[in-house]
């Protein structure tokens, strides 16, 4: 049983690029929340997406946005890049028929560097 | 806004000593609190805590809420090296979706 997965595991990109970030949830899992974690933190919230809408949100500019796909998988997309938007960023996957307060399963995460 | 104070922010204590991680909290609509343990990426998951005073407990691993006053804490006994790692509290706050709070996490270095 495949676990979280993401894509790619590094990146590097310049100043005001745009990246594309992508994730699949653990089998059987529908709802898929993205963190951000900087070097010293721990993990901040971004959004979290559940039936191809962002359900819930962070304190987290527009430049940040997402897609879910029918399949479940998640895309998260960051425009203009900054230099302090260099961070581990995780996905998690949890199911969603709850309502909330399941466990979140994290990913391996992709380590972006933003010079 | 929720807030979440994880301490001590480091620890370094040798092998079998017994450690305690402390977590407080305040969130809106609590529906559960989460521990993970994070050693190089992926956070990986410990315990989810729902109910005050009811240990969960997990090999050498256990650990308790309380509602009341707003805290858990993560005891491991008889530590190894394998224990080295961040280990992160978060709270639920459900109400139809669950972005997670976390806490800045414990650094645990255990020592041969």
């Amino acid at each position: 049983d495949a676990g979280v997965t993401q894509s790619p595991t590094h990146l590097i990109k310049t100043r005001g690029q745009q990246v594309t970030l992508r994730c699949s949830p653990k089998s059987g899992h529908d709802t898929v929340s993205w963190y951000q974690q900087a070097l010293g933190q721990g993990p901040q919230f971004i959004f979290q997406y559940y039936e191809e809408e962002e359900r819930q949100r962070g304190n987290f500019p527009d430049r940040f946005s997402g897609h879910q796909f029918p399949n479940y998988s998640s895309e998260l997309n960051v425009n203009a890049l900054l230099l302090g938007d260099s961070a581990l960023y995780l996905c998690a996957s949890s199911s969603g028929l709850a309502g909330g307060g399941e466990t979140q399963y994290f990913g391996p995460g992709t380590r972006l560097l933003v010079l | 806004e929720d807030k979440v104070v994880q301490s001590p922010l480091s620890l370094v204590v040798h092998e079998g000593d017994t450690v305690t991680l402390n977590c407080s909290y305040e969130v809106t609509n609590f529906r559960s609190l989460l521990w993970y343990k994070q050693e190089k990426k992926a956070p990986t998951f410990l315990f989810m805590l729902t109910s005050s005073g009811i240990e969960k407990k997990s090999g050498r691993l256990s650990s308790i809420l309380d509602k009341k006053e707003l805290f858990s804490i993560l005891n491991i006994t008889a530590t190894q090296t394998g224990d080295s790692a961040v280990y992160l509290c978060a709270p639920n706050s459900g109400g139809g979706a669950d972005g997670l709070t976390f806490g800045k996490g414990t650094h645990l270095i255990i020592q041969p």
